[in-house]
């Protein structure tokens, strides 16, 4: 059974445009979730995170939302950028552990 | 700081060799990990250590073995290679506490024939 999924493999976008990603989690008990972004071999690099007690939280152009009720999440990207062509990770954590998702890969356009 | 440092980059074994994949960190971490990345796939994890001395199973931890005997490295194991342990290993280190920001290392990509 898997805790954390990205059900998209892959999202396109336009250069300027923005990026959604989306995560869906099942454990009630994750106090944090992350997104880590990945380029071709290269290990993950870690990139914003929420507390479960928050709903937003914002980085330059990065920001995750958390809806609780929904067991969701989301990484909005604005405005997207070539350089941020990559894999995108969501990660849920519990005090010892992290578990990933399988990824989506993000290619944005010039 | 190097922060987290894996080698080899590549390995290619054949089936029943035994080998060590080597991680180390130099920011003072308490807590490590080995993940491996199937492709198609996340990361999942193998073992993890919160400390010198002590380690515990992560999700896929058959066929593996770790210690920790100081606070920079912590070795992982393959006791007798198989081709289901074809992937790519990354170890990762974070500071104690929340949020679990780790710290990847470049990964081993390991093949097994």
């Amino acid at each position: 059974d898997q805790q954390v999924k990205q059900n998209s493999p892959s999202l396109s976008v336009q250069e300027g445009r923005i990026s959604i990603l989306n995560c869906d989690y099942t454990n009630s008990m994750f106090d944090y979730f992350l997104w880590y972004k990945k380029y071709p071999a290269e290990g993950p690099t870690f990139l914003i995170s929420i507390s479960s007690i928050k709903d937003k939280n914002e980085d330059g152009r990065f920001t995750v939302f958390l809806n609780k009720s929904a067991k969701h999440l989301s990484l909005h990207i604005v405005p997207s950028q070539p350089g941020d062509s990559a894999v995108y990770f969501c990660a849920a954590s519990s005090p010892r552990k992290s578990t990933f998702g399988d990824g989506t890969t993000l290619t944005v356009k010039p | 700081n190097a922060g987290v440092t894996q080698t080899p980059k590549f390995q290619v074994l054949k089936t029943g060799q035994s080998m060590t994949l080597q991680c180390a960190q130099d920011m003072n971490h308490e807590y490590m990990s080995w993940y491996r990345q199937d492709p198609g796939m996340g990361l999942r994890l193998i073992h993890y250590s919160v400390g010198a001395g002590i380690t515990d199973q992560g999700e896929v931890p058959n066929g593996y073995n770790v210690s920790r005997s100081t606070t920079e490295d912590f070795p992982l194991r393959l006791l007798s290679a198989a081709p289901s342990q074809t992937s790519v290993y990354f170890c990762a280190s974070r500071e104690t506490g929340v949020p679990d920001t780790q710290y990847f290392g470049p990964g081993t990509r390991l093949t097994v024939l």
